[in-house]
């Protein structure tokens, strides 16, 4: 079975400018969740979704926006980046229940310039 | 007060060694409770996951739970050099992980 796959996998972008990563989910799996991670942190939580509807927000600003499509893969979108925007974003799928562990895709690594 | 806490690193131990790694949570409601490893510059890996009060085993790793002190920790045993790398505790919060900073562990040969 293929993991969660993420794309791009890296992307430089300049203050201000619009960016958006996709995530496709492991077969089966019904739940994304967006993450994002700096440098020498844990992993901050942005969104899940779930069977296409917005399940919980972390503490992020309105310029970051996701959703979930009918196939279960998900985008994340980011306006107006800022630098503080620069770090690696996460997207983790699980199957059903909470007793399912989360799997992480390999990231987008996003610098903003 | 931070949701998730772990013991600060990094922790350097002798190949062979027991590392042990403790993380505490705010949460008394948390239910599922989760070890990852993260390589540099790589994303987290699942290893281990506990539910319940007390130990569960696999291969070289325990982990340990204690929720009345809303405790969990994860030992490493006989540690190798591929163990080297940050462990990030997180709890589940019904849809949300929440993560600990992690702690850096660096098997030296």
């Amino acid at each position: 079975d293929a993991g969660v796959t993420q794309s791009p996998t890296h992307l430089i972008k300049t203050r201000g400018q619009h960016v958006t990563l996709r995530c496709s989910p492991i077969s089966g799996h019904k739940s994304v969740s967006w993450y994002q991670q700096v440098l020498g942190q844990g992993p901050q939580f942005i969104f899940q979704y779930y069977e296409k509807e917005e399940r919980g927000r972390g503490n992020f600003p309105d310029r970051f926006s996701a959703r979930q499509f009918p196939n279960y893969s998900s985008e994340l979108n980011v306006n107006a980046l800022l630098l503080g925007d620069s770090a690696l974003y996460l997207c983790a799928s699980r199957r059903d229940s909470r007793r399912d562990g989360y799997t992480f895709g390999s990231g987008t690594r996003l610098t903003v310039v | 007060q931070k949701e998730v806490e772990q013991n600060s690193g990094p922790l350097s131990v002798p190949e062979g060694a027991i590392a042990s790694l403790n993380c505490t949570y705010s949460d008394r409601g948390s239910q599922s409770f989760f070890w990852y490893r993260q390589y540099s510059g790589k994303s987290p890996e699942l290893i281990m996951f506990i539910y319940s009060n007390g130990d569960k085993e696999d291969g070289r790793f325990t982990a340990q739970l204690n929720k009345a002190s809303q405790y969990v920790s994860l030992l490493i045993r006989d540690s190798q050099p591929s163990d080297s790398a940050t462990y990030l505790c997180a709890v589940d919060n019904d849809y949300k992980l929440s993560f600990g900073a992690g702690t850096t562990v660096t098997v030296r040969a």
